[in-house]
């Protein structure tokens, strides 16, 4: 059965300080994977994905992630944060066919402070 | 290009109520799910619809929920009766074959 973990609850940074968050999936074939940010009171917002190829993947906003097959990890990063990134973010795994749906992580809360 | 449109945004009721969300997606997805955001957790699927048909409703609580999409398009998710741990957000996707895009949801507060 899928499932994702993402360890960190939540995370501190300052501005201008790279990050880099951390999601670990569990699927028994290649999987999908996704990263979902969060505003409060906003709907989801696709950041980036990966489905097959380079294990680097180039985001929106300035992510990227890097797939580990090894590792099973996605974890997400960026350079320099921004205080305008603070939000939720959500690691996702999903099927590659069929019942496309998504199994999400439970989140990592990132604060950004001056 | 319009995103995924829900309405309300907003709903509080009492708890043994009933309460009906509304979900336009983009326009051209064929398929559209509704999932349930508890506070402090990632989404989780309730139903997915592929056009009007079913293709994953394990996840529904039948005794209490229940969704349509009758045309293909707009769909319907209801609450009767409404329990306090229906408390959450419920957010509609629609998608293209591999990205869901989400609406921005309702929360929905029983008390």
């Amino acid at each position: 059965a899928q499932s994702v973990t993402q360890p960190d609850i939540h995370i501190t940074v300052s501005e201008g300080a790279s990050l880099e968050l951390r999601c670990n999936y569990s699927y028994g074939a290649t999987p999908y994977l996704f990263w979902y940010v969060q505003s409060p009171g906003q709907g989801l917002q696709l950041l980036l994905k990966y489905f097959s190829g380079d294990t680097l993947v180039q985001g929106i906003k300035g992510f990227e992630a890097e797939f580990k097959r090894s590792q099973s990890s996605f974890n997400l990063r960026k350079p320099s944060v921004h205080w305008s990134d603070a939000a939720e973010y959500f690691c996702a795994v999903g099927a590659l066919s069929g019942a496309n749906n998504l199994f999400f992580g439970t989140g990592t809360r990132l604060t950004v402070i001056p | 290009e319009a995103g995924v449109a829900q309405s309300p945004r907003y709903k509080i009721i009492e708890k043994r109520q009933s309460v009906a969300f509304w979900c336009n997606p983009i326009s051209g997805h064929a398929t559209l799910y509704w999932y349930q955001q508890i506070l402090g957790q990632g989404p989780k699927l309730l139903i997915q619809f592929q056009n009007n048909g079913v293709v994953d409703d394990s996840q529904l609580p039948k005794d209490r929920f229940s969704a349509e999409r009758l045309k293909g398009v707009d769909s319907t998710l209801k609450i009767q009766p409404a329990k306090l741990e229906d408390s959450a957000v419920y957010l509609c996707a629609s998608s293209t074959q591999d990205t869901q895009y989400f609406g921005p949801g309702t929360r929905l507060t029983v008390l």
